[in-house]
């Protein structure tokens, strides 16, 4: 139980053009999934939480415009990388809370398999 | 702001021998969870273990076991009887919005 997954698992693209990265909870609700970006050999820096229903809450430094985030359901998240450019490559990950676990804000986190973005 | 401190950047341990990956965190928050992950090449996250702060009791999940100590704010992790799929990258995670550590890169020697 508790899978996490993404779609696409790799993406190359122009630059200039917009690319849109989906998450989705296979086997449990989640009023809330996270977006993460990591570089190479370096830890996961939060970009944005995403709550069902509501706008996202994005953390200091983190272009909403730019990066646009749309959680329609229960079990789908999805990020949208617009007018990209090279300095976008990275690789996303989501990750997503059992919202029937209890709700507890500080409860697990399901981690999809990630995505890598190259922008050419 | 919370902070997670990983020292050790890197370690390796013998196959089957123990090694202890060491955790510094900093917290306003009264009751929280604490994590470890990992992140094998693959790159996708696994879940090691978690400890709920207002359990005094040190969580074990088969090989690996943590020795959390609340007051000096300080959470390892314990991996006995190594194994070469434990190489990966851990990652000690605190608070509501997983505030994560820098990692520590682990290499399982045969």
């Amino acid at each position: 139980g508790a899978v996490v997954s993404q779609h696409p698992s790799w993406v190359i693209c122009k630059s200039g053009t917009s690319v849109k990265i989906e998450c989705r909870s296979l086997d449990f609700q989640a009023t809330t999934m996270f977006w993460y970006r990591q570089f190479p050999k370096q830890s996961l820096m939060l970009m944005a939480t995403s709550n069902e229903g509501s706008k996202a809450t994005y953390e200091q430094g983190v272009e909403k415009d730019k990066f646009l985030i749309n959680h329609a359901s229960l079990t789908l998240s999805t990020l949208t990388v617009t007018s990209a450019h090279p300095e976008d490559s990275s690789f996303y990950i989501c990750s997503a809370r059992d919202s029937e676990r209890g709700g507890r804000e500080t409860d697990t986190q399901y981690f999809g398999p990630g995505t890598r973005l190259t922008v050419l | 702001a919370q902070t997670v401190t990983q020292s050790q950047p890197e370690m390796s341990v013998q196959e089957a021998e123990t090694v202890t990956l060491s955790c510094t965190y900093d917290t306003s928050e009264s009751d929280y969870y604490l994590f470890w992950y990992k992140q094998p090449p693959s790159r996708q996250m696994i879940l090691v273990i978690r400890q709920e702060a207002y359990k005094q009791q040190n969580a074990t999940e088969n090989r690996f076991s943590v020795n959390f100590q609340k007051a000096a704010k300080s959470f390892s992790l314990k991996i006995s009887d190594s194994q070469l799929g434990d190489a990966a990258m851990y990652f000690c995670i605190t608070g509501n919005q997983f505030y994560f550590g820098t990692g520590t890169s682990l290499t399982v020697i045969p």
